[in-house]
């Protein structure tokens, strides 16, 4: 069974200001995918950003970059120059391996405010 | 556009009631997923199909909770005889078959049984 802890529940910030949500994971298989997911209060869920594995090159994607380390399991998320547009909660979600559908384990969410 | 819909969007019910909840993936996913969030909670896994076979269901889901995904298509999922602890958010989310596929999730079904 996967296990993930976002151990910040809320998060408040100023715009513009970078931040961090943090993510730690548990897991038996050797290889799996890592997702954050973005809900905001219209409450749809958004897929934003994947990783392997098997692939520890950290990446950048417009304001939204991830650190991955295996070695500690743990899969962080930020977001540069933070928008109000960015209020939300996010989830961490390892998924399962290949056989078993891939389904998502997803952590309890990072409530996070952005204010003017 | 074409994501994923679900319908329908709230349903209040009493208890004892049985409820079906409908959901239509993305045309070309192969893959269908229901899950359960329930307030201030990450959403829980419940079952998923490989077209119209249900491969994978989740301790979660109890005898009185029931999936189908006919032709492989849409998807409904039925609960009977509710109860209040039935109370949440329903989504559900389709993927690709192709590689690992990220799941796109519809808006939910939300459920309260008074």
């Amino acid at each position: 069974a996967q296990k993930v802890t976002q151990a910040q529940t809320e998060i408040s910030v100023v715009e513009k200001e970078d931040v961090t949500l943090d993510c730690v994971y548990e897991t038996r298989d050797t290889t799996y995918y890592l997702f954050w997911y973005k809900q905001p209060p219209s409450g749809e869920l958004v897929f934003l950003i994947r990783r392997n594995s098997f692939d520890e090159q950290n990446e950048i994607s417009g304001r939204y970059s991830w650190n991955f380390q295996k070695s500690t399991s743990s899969f962080n998320f930020t977001i540069t120059a933070s928008q109000v547009v960015d209020s939300a909660v996010y989830f961490c979600a390892p998924s399962a391996r290949e056989n078993a559908g891939n389904m998502l384990t997803f952590g309890g969410g990072t409530r996070l405010m952005v204010k003017p | 556009d074409t994501g994923v819909s679900q319908d329908p969007r709230h349903k209040i019910t009493k208890r004892g009631q049985n409820v079906t909840f409908r959901c239509d993936p993305i045309s070309e996913h192969n893959r269908l997923y229901w899950y359960r969030q329930t307030l201030g909670q990450g959403p829980e896994f419940l079952t998923y199909f490989q077209n119209e076979a249900q491969l994978e269901k989740s301790r979660l889901l109890s005898d009185r909770f029931s999936a189908e995904r006919p032709k492989g298509s849409f998807s409904t999922l039925e609960i009977q005889r509710t109860e209040q602890g039935d109370s949440a958010m329903y989504l559900c989310a389709s993927s690709s078959l192709a590689g690992v596929g990220e799941q796109y999730f519809g808006p939910g079904t939300r459920l309260t049984v008074t």
